[in-house]
């Protein structure tokens, strides 16, 4: 039933380390994002596929590289961790305008 | 460019009270409005929207939104909260035509309190 998925939910890493964090949608939605949740919970979007195809790549270090193998699957990978990357990340889809469901979040923790 | 404020951080209001929290937008092309609410330790939630038409949108859980393009705003209400309502709220635009990526306001606390 669940509509958009990520795992994991939680990400306890050292510093340095790379990491993937995992997003998939059985909603059928063309359009899918990765937002980034700062500890002042301000949101962010970084990164937006269409049917496969990069969209919007906000300035985002190029540490940081989305994946899309599929309309369903976007996945993030970040490499070199730093402190600083400590957030939630939220994927969500949308099939149009009409509003962006969302993913439960992974809470990233760089030690 | 989009941008979004919210000018509250924080609102405490009694249960039962009714509740006002405040949304205005700035952009250079027209743009579609909504409300997210975010309950502790989960994702975002939508609310309501606004995409054209009336300009009072009723929400799930009892809130509304009434859209005033002359004041650029889209404050959010609802007549009567429970402690439940406690959660962070955000206000989002998008495009629409171009990019449908949410620019989102910086959050509203709203705190219950018995």
């Amino acid at each position: 039933d669940t509509a958009v998925s990520q795992t994991p939910k939680y990400l306890v890493t050292q510093m340095g380390n790379d990491k993937s964090i995992k997003c998939e949608q059985n909603l059928g939605h063309d359009t899918m994002y990765w937002y980034k949740q700062d500890s002042k919970k301000f949101l962010k979007i970084m990164f937006s596929y269409n049917n496969k195809e990069l969209i919007i790549n906000e300035t985002v270090p190029n540490r940081f590289s989305p994946k899309s193998p599929d309309k369903a699957h976007l996945n993030l990978h970040i490499n070199s961790l730093e402190l600083g990357d400590s957030a939630v990340y939220f994927c969500a889809s949308s099939p149009g305008p009409e509003g962006s469901i969302f993913g439960p979040g992974t809470r990233l923790t760089v030690l | 460019a989009q941008s979004v404020t919210q000018l509250d951080s924080q609102v405490p209001v009694f249960e039962e009270a009714p509740v006002e929290l405040r949304c205005n937008y700035s952009s250079s092309v027209s743009v579609y409005l909504f409300w997210y609410v975010q309950y502790p330790n989960q994702g975002l939630q939508l609310l309501l929207k606004y995409l054209s038409g009336s300009t009072l949108v009723k929400g799930i859980n009892g809130f509304e939104a009434e859209f005033n393009k002359s004041q650029t705003s889209f404050h959010l209400r609802k007549p009567s909260v429970h402690i439940s309502d406690t959660a962070e709220y955000f206000c989002a635009v998008s495009e629409r035509t171009g990019r449908r990526a949410l620019t989102f306001g910086s959050g509203t606390r709203l705190q219950v309190q018995p």
